[in-house]
């Protein structure tokens, strides 16, 4: 059973390009989440998705942008690329039930923006 | 505001000893209280978690202790060993606020051998 993938790993930008970071959840997840991690820190949550809407959002500038398609995957956009987007792009896929707070991440894409 | 803050940002402990890495928080209406593990590469990995309207929860080889009083969260890490060696990073959750997972900055601990 495959875990949570991302793609690419590692891509670098220049400023104000944009960038498209992909994930597939872990199978039978439908929840997706997307968080950045700058070097040092712990992850900061950018926003949710569930049956392809956006449920939830943290405080992330509208340059972020997101989608869910109808297999689970989903996908995040970042605009006009700026150096302090540089940062570890993480998702995280969960099951709708409670219980237990276990959400499944990937490894990451790491982004560069020169 | 919500947040959740470490007290200590690296540990260094002796192989076979026990761990304690300890966090606070400020957010008393949170429901959940997690911790994970991120290995250098990878992303952070699930741990154990506790309800709030718990005190004490045990997992394999790891003890999550939650005192509400003085806000205060640690992760017990009996007889630690190498592969322990990673970062820890508490983190909480509303139940109204489904699956959002806020994270603390994290504590690294570092296993001698």
């Amino acid at each position: 059973d495959a875990g949570v993938t991302q793609s690419p790993t590692h891509l670098i930008k220049t400023r104000g390009q944009q960038v498209t970071l992909r994930c597939s959840p872990k199978s039978g997840h439908d929840t997706v989440s997307w968080y950045q991690q700058a070097l040092g820190q712990g992850p900061q949550f950018i926003f949710q998705y569930y049956e392809e809407e956006e449920r939830q959002r943290g405080n992330f500038p509208d340059r972020f942008s997101g989608h869910q398609f109808p297999n689970y995957s989903s996908e995040l956009n970042v605009n006009a690329l700026l150096l302090g987007d540089s940062a570890l792009y993480l998702c995280a896929s969960s099951e709708q039930h409670r219980g237990v707070m276990e959400l499944f991440f990937g490894e990451g894409s790491r982004l560069t923006v020169l | 505001g919500e947040s959740v803050g470490l007290h200590l940002p690296t540990l260094s402990v002796q192989e076979g000893d026990n761990s304690i890495i300890n966090c606070a928080y400020s957010n008393s209406a949170s429901d959940y209280f997690i911790w994970y593990k991120q290995e250098s590469g990878k992303g952070p990995q699930f741990i154990i978690d506790i309800r709030s309207n718990m005190d004490k929860r045990q997992g394999q080889r790891v003890t999550v202790l939650l005192n509400k009083t003085v806000k205060h969260l640690s992760l017990q890490i009996a007889a630690t060993q190498p592969g322990d060696s990673a970062v820890y990073f508490c983190a909480e959750n509303k139940e109204t606020s489904y699956d959002k997972v806020i994270f603390g900055p994290g504590t690294s601990l570092s296993v001698i051998p």
